[in-house]
């Protein structure tokens, strides 16, 4: 079965500092990769996703992420965080056996003014 | 608001209490979801319905019960829960179980139940 590993369970950084979240799955095959984002009370909401082509996904905010098929990785990256941003930003992959997702335990980011 | 609306926001029932949380969308999607997030755990999935039949069940105690009387509303119904069931559950819909991923592929989700069992 698929499983999603997000390594950083806290990042805390200032504003306009740079951000990468790291994100690997299990499965060898043909995947389809999703960041999903919620913020504080508020409803999680998809940030960006990679089904095939350019492996570099941008999505909504000024996040991308960049799928890495050796090394089973799709990080999360923004360039200049703001404290908006602040949130818990989840993984997700899904398994190509049941066609659900597989959410990875969450990174609970602080961005500090 | 997502178009995945859920209610209550919160409760608070007692062990021997049964309550229901609802789940309602009017996206046209065919897929609905129950999940479970507790803290420090990955978002737990816990019963999928398609087309208003229960396609999964992954191993959720008999205490929680789903019910999808049509393809617009989600239920799930609690009775005696136990502390450790606190969390928050989110329902979550799709526009088909085995969309193609070229098609609008990805979760639609309510802002949860705060669920507090004591």
């Amino acid at each position: 079965a698929q499983s999603v590993s997000q390594h950083n369970h806290h990042v805390i950084l200032s504003e306009a500092a740079s951000l990468e979240l790291g994100c690997n799955y299990s499965y060898g095959g043909t995947v389809n990769l999703f960041w999903y984002v919620q913020y504080p009370g508020q409803h999680l909401q998809l940030l960006l996703k990679y089904f095939s082509g350019d492996p570099l996904v941008k999505g909504i905010k000024g996040f991308e992420a960049e799928f890495i098929k050796s090394k089973f990785s799709f990080n999360l990256r923004k360039p200049s965080v703001q404290w908006s941003d602040t949130a818990e930003y989840f993984c997700a992959v899904n398994d190509p056996d049941t066609d659900k997702l597989i959410f990875g335990t969450g990174t609970r980011l602080q961005v500090f003014p | 608001e997502t178009g995945v609306t859920q209610t209550p926001r919160h409760l608070v029932m007692g062990m021997t209490n049964k309550k229901s949380l609802k789940c309602e969308q009017h996206l046209g999607h065919n897929a609905m979801y129950w999940y479970k997030q507790s803290a420090k755990k990955p978002l737990e999935l816990m019963f999928v319905y398609s087309l208003e039949e229960r396609v999964e069940n992954n191993s959720v105690p008999s205490r929680f019960s789903p019910e999808c009387p049509n393809s617009s509303h989600l239920f799930l119904h609690l009775h005696t829960l136990q502390p450790e069931d606190s969390a928050l559950y989110l329902c979550a819909s799709s526009q088909d179980l085995t969309s193609r991923p070229e098609e609008n592929y990805g979760y639609t989700f309510g802002s949860g139940t705060r669920l507090t069992v004591v």
